[in-house]
C-alpha cells in the first residue's frame, strides 16, 4: 500500500521558534508538494519540488522554506514561526506532476502560540 | 491567473439518494485536466475522478460521475446511492496541461449524509 507519511499528526509551536514539517513517500516519485488548508480558502501551495536539490515557489512561499536532500523526503521549514501560519499542512506527492493523481499524507494541523 | 469556484460551502442529502455538487473554474487554456478529491475526517485526500479537458465523454468511477461542459466552463460531481461513508470535504482542482503547472483548488464543499 502506497504511502505519504507526515511526522506529526499535531504540533504546537510557539511564535518565533523554527518549526520542520517532514514528509516522506515511498512510491519513488519524482514530485511532491506542500499546500496549506485553511476555512473557505481550499488549499494552497506553498513550495514545490520536481527533483532532488530542485524546489519551485508556489503560490504563499513568503515566510516559508523547504529541503529536499533525498528524493523520498520533502521538508517545510518555517524560520520563525507566527500565528498566522497557524493551519493544516498537507504533503503531496505525484509520479509525474500534478496532472496525475496526486497521494497526499494525513496532514499536520499546526497551532502557533 | 486561473480560479476554482465551488459555491456550495455545503450539502446534504439522505442516504441512497442522488446529490451533485457544483464546481466551475476560469481559464483561457485549452488542455487542461479537472479533478475531484476527497477529504474524509481522516483528513487524507483522496483523489475521486479526473477529467481530460480535450476528451468529450464525461468520466465515470462507480457511483461517481462528472458532468463536463468545457464551453460554460462547469464540472459537477454527481454522487449516486449516496452512503454513509462519502460523509467528507470535496475539492474540485484544475491544472493546465502547458508550462509550469500548479494544481488549483476550490475551497471545498462540505458533504454530510443523512441516515
Amino acid at each position: 500500500d502506497v504511502k505519504v507519511t507526515q511526522s506529526s499528526r499535531y504540533l504546537v509551536k510557539r511564535t518565533g521558534e523554527k518549526v520542520f514539517l517532514e514528509c516522506v513517500q515511498d512510491m519513488d516519485h519524482e514530485n511532491m508538494f506542500w499546500y496549506r488548508q485553511d476555512p473557505g480558502l481550499g488549499l494552497r501551495l506553498i513550495y514545490f519540488s520536481y527533483d532532488v536539490k530542485m524546489k519551485e515557489k508556489g503560490d504563499i512561499p513568503e515566510g516559508y522554506s523547504v529541503s529536499r536532500e533525498k528524493k523520498e523526503r520533502f521538508s517545510l521549514i518555517l524560520e520563525s514561526a507566527s500565528t498566522n501560519q497557524t493551519s493544516m499542512y498537507l504533503c503531496a506527492s505525484s509520479s509525474d506532476g500534478p496532472h496525475e493523481k496526486l497521494f497526499f499524507g494525513s496532514g499536520t494541523q499546526l497551532s502557533v502560540l | 491567473a486561473q480560479t476554482v469556484t465551488q459555491s456550495q460551502p455545503e450539502m446534504s442529502v439522505q442516504e441512497a439518494e442522488t446529490v451533485t455538487l457544483s464546481c466551475t473554474y476560469d481559464t483561457s487554456e485549452s488542455d487542461y485536466y479537472l479533478f475531484w478529491y476527497k477529504q474524509p475526517p481522516s483528513r487524507q485526500m483522496i483523489l475521486v475522478i479526473r477529467q481530460e479537458a480535450y476528451k468529450q465523454q464525461n468520466a465515470t468511477e462507480n457511483r461517481f460521475s462528472v458532468n463536463f461542459q468545457k464551453a460554460a466552463k462547469s464540472f459537477s460531481l454527481k454522487i449516486s446511492d449516496s452512503q454513509l461513508g462519502d460523509a467528507a470535504m470535496y475539492f474540485c482542482a484544475y491544472v493546465t496541461n502547458f508550462g509550469n503547472e500548479k494544481l488549483t483548488f476550490g475551497t471545498g464543499t462540505r458533504l454530510t449524509i443523512i441516515p
